[in-house]
């Protein structure tokens, strides 16, 4: 079935510093993938998404590129701030209308 | 409403009790959906409505589960007899149909079965 693999582990990294989470996938066919951020006490939040080979989501300076040949969809940040402090989720949905997520990661950014 | 509304946020209850957990979606919303968020498992797919029908139920973990919509909007999910491996948070989510369009979760009902 349609599964989500996430790096192990919290990240801990400085303000300012460059932040990227890996997110690789198995799926039949061709799946849209997303990335959910679950902020501290709040629900999960979609935070950008790409429905098709070599497109580009980004949102709030994040960004992820769905590669086809590599099966991922990593994140990636230039200038992390604390306010980006949250789990972030890779999903991926593939025509059968259920998400499939991945463990998430802790981000943890420091003043 | 505003966004996605669960009730209750919070529910302790005793291992073999019935609990119900409400899931309000967001106005106009067609596709509502029930996933869970536990330590061992992660989040997991649960079941989804198309209106008041539910053509996927192959997500709930056992016959103790069972979920209903009504009127096309608020949906209740249900647990018989509970169990402490049921103890998780239980996310209703909603979008304005079904593939290609944002799903928007809800905060999460929150149960511990003691």
């Amino acid at each position: 079935g349609d599964s989500v693999t996430q790096m192990e582990g919290p990240v801990t990294l400085s303000e300012e510093a460059f932040l990227t989470i890996n997110c690789t996938y198995t799926a039949t066919g061709y799946p849209s993938l997303f990335w959910y951020v679950q902020y501290p006490g709040e629900g999960l939040q979609l935070l950008l998404k790409a429905t098709k080979a070599d497109d580009k989501g980004s949102n709030k300076g994040f960004e992820a590129t769905y590669r086809k040949e590599t099966t991922s969809f990593h994140l990636e940040k230039g200038s992390v701030q604390v306010s980006d402090s949250a789990v972030y989720f890779c999903a991926l949905e593939g025509g059968n209308n259920r998400l499939a997520f991945g463990k998430g990661n802790q981000v943890v950014v420091i003043p | 409403g505003a966004g996605v509304s669960q009730s209750p946020s919070n529910k302790v209850t005793e291992k073999g009790k019935d609990v119900e957990l409400r899931c309000d979606p967001i106005s106009g919303h067609t596709a509502l959906y029930w996933y869970r968020q536990s330590l061992g498992q992660g989040l997991e797919f649960l079941i989804y409505f198309q209106g008041n029908s539910a053509p996927d139920k192959s997500g709930l973990p056992s016959d103790r589960f069972s979920a209903e919509r009504t009127g096309g909007s608020v949906s209740t999910l249900t647990i018989q007899r509970t169990q402490q491996e049921d103890s998780a948070v239980y996310l209703c989510a909603s979008s304005k149909g079904l593939s290609g369009n944002t799903i928007y979760f809800g905060e999460g009902s929150w149960l511990t079965v003691v």
